[in-house]
């Protein structure tokens, strides 16, 4: 069973630039979550999609967005980069129903912004 | 808010040696509460939960966490630790049952000498 895939693992971009991440989910899985990581911040809750709806979202500046298709893929954006939005973007999906907080966390896509 | 503190950011430990790593987190309310790995180079894996019942709880891989509600803690154990247990190790607290953001602690890095 594949796991969470998220695309692209490695980006590098500039201030102003904006950017688009990527999050397959796991089959079956209709919530998709996100979170930011980094080395001074640790991890960071983004926002949440469930059935194309975003449920939940954190406390981040409206530059972060995201949508969720119907095929429950996910993407975010984040336009107008920041030096500080360098970090590892992580995508998570769960099961409907199940207990909550139990992700299947991605590999993580990795933006550095210069 | 909610907050998670996890007081030991680096721990270095022989192998056979016992593991405790503590997490305490900041909510009156009810919590559902979690542990995360992350080994070098991989993602994020969930390493065992609490939601209710029995406060301790057993995981993956031989790891337990006590849960102590009057300490708001949850502490992860295990002993004896093994080399391969180098990693990352991410404690996580959900208070909205409905929603799966989740907020992490800062990590504690485990460094297991053989």
């Amino acid at each position: 069973k594949a796991g969470v895939t998220q695309t692209p693992r490695y980006l590098i971009k500039t201030r102003g630039q904006q950017v688009t991440l990527s999050c397959s989910p796991i089959s079956g899985h209709r919530s998709v979550s996100w979170y930011q990581q980094t080395p001074g911040q640790g991890l960071q809750f983004l926002f949440e999609y469930f059935s194309e709806t975003q449920r939940n979202k954190g406390n981040f500046p409206g530059r972060f967005s995201g949508r969720q298709f119907s095929n429950s893929r996910s993407e975010m954006n984040v336009s107008t980069l920041e030096l500080g939005d360098s970090a590892l973007y992580l995508c998570a999906s769960s099961l409907p129903g199940t207990t909550t907080g139990e992700l299947f966390f991605g590999e993580g896509s990795r933006l550095t912004v210069l | 808010a909610q907050s998670v503190s996890q007081h030991n950011h680096h721990v270095i430990l022989s192998e056979a040696a016992s593991l405790e790593l503590g997490c305490n987190y900041s909510y009156g309310g009810t919590v559902n509460l979690f542990w995360y790995v992350q080994y070098p180079g991989q993602h994020l894996q969930l390493l065992l939960k609490y939601f209710s019942g029995d406060p301790l709880v057993k995981g993956i891989k031989g790891f337990e966490a006590e849960f102590i509600k009057s300490k708001f803690s949850f502490n992860l154990r295990k002993p004896p630790v093994q080399w391969s247990d180098t990693a990352e190790y991410f404690c996580a607290v959900n208070i909205d049952t409905g929603r799966r953001a989740l907020t992490f602690g800062s990590g504690t890095r485990l460094q297991v000498q053989p």
